[in-house]
């Protein structure tokens, strides 16, 4: 119930692609849903997040879907830049166990020149 | 954004020692901080929840008296590592939530610190 499945595990992409990651969890009691951005050696750094009563949020070359009858969640990066190269998390709320967050496994996306 | 700053970035230390790491959040109060353990490659695994005043909550298999955890003000947690041994060897992240800004859940990372044990 506290899962949050990721994936792919990584991701190629040529420069100006999309690379797409998908998440997926099971308990309806997650209220919000962020994503993370980490470069080696660094702590994760919140790139966008998203309410389950909002479908779509942008923000710059980031969006995130979401579909609550679904209960999956994605990141779009949109025109990617050899430095969005990274790896990234999405993670999901629990409010009601003292705003911990649980982490999907994380994709390491690679932008090719 | 609000600033979390972890110390140290990195440490060696020889197995048997004990090793303490600081989370603080600079420019905001936070009445919960997390504290997280990364190995390579792999995503992050909560460890415990600090809050302010009060004892951690470990989450479970994380050894408490392995991993001492102190939340003494609202601007500080710290981490020890006890007796230290090189299967302790990590990545140490904390996170800190934003008092004022609680209801939306935003959490700020810090650095992270690198434990080596020899």
């Amino acid at each position: 119930q506290q899962q949050v499945k990721q994936s792919p595990q990584s991701l190629i992409v040529q420069k100006g692609g999309i690379p797409i990651i998908n998440c997926a969890y099971e308990n309806t009691a997650f209220d919000y849903f962020p994503w993370y951005q980490q470069f080696p050696g660094k702590g994760p750094a919140l790139l966008i997040a998203i309410r389950p009563d909002v479908s779509e949020k942008k923000e710059g070359r980031f969006t995130i879907s979401f579909n609550k009858s679904a209960k999956q969640f994605s990141l779009h990066i949109m025109d990617s830049q050899p430095g969005d190269s990274a790896t990234y998390f999405c993670a999901a709320r629990l409010k009601a166990a003292g705003n911990k967050l649980t982490f999907g496994g994380g994709t390491r996306v690679l932008v090719k020149p | 954004g609000a600033v979390v700053s972890q110390h140290p970035s990195w440490v060696i230390c020889k197995s048997g020692t004990s090793v303490k790491i600081e989370c603080r959040s600079l420019d905001f109060q936070a009445t919960t901080m997390f504290w997280y353990r990364q190995f390579p490659k792999q995503s992050l695994m909560l460890m415990a929840t600090s809050n302010e005043g009060s004892k951690a909550t470990y989450e479970q298999g994380v050894e408490k008296d392995k991993f001492l955890i102190n939340h003494a003000s609202l601007t500080l947690s710290t981490l020890t590592v006890t007796s230290a041994h090189p299967e302790d060897s990590s990545f140490y992240i904390c996170s800190a939530l934003n008092r004022d800004r609680g209801s939306t859940g935003e959490l700020f990372f810090g650095e992270g610190s690198r434990l080596t044990v020899l």
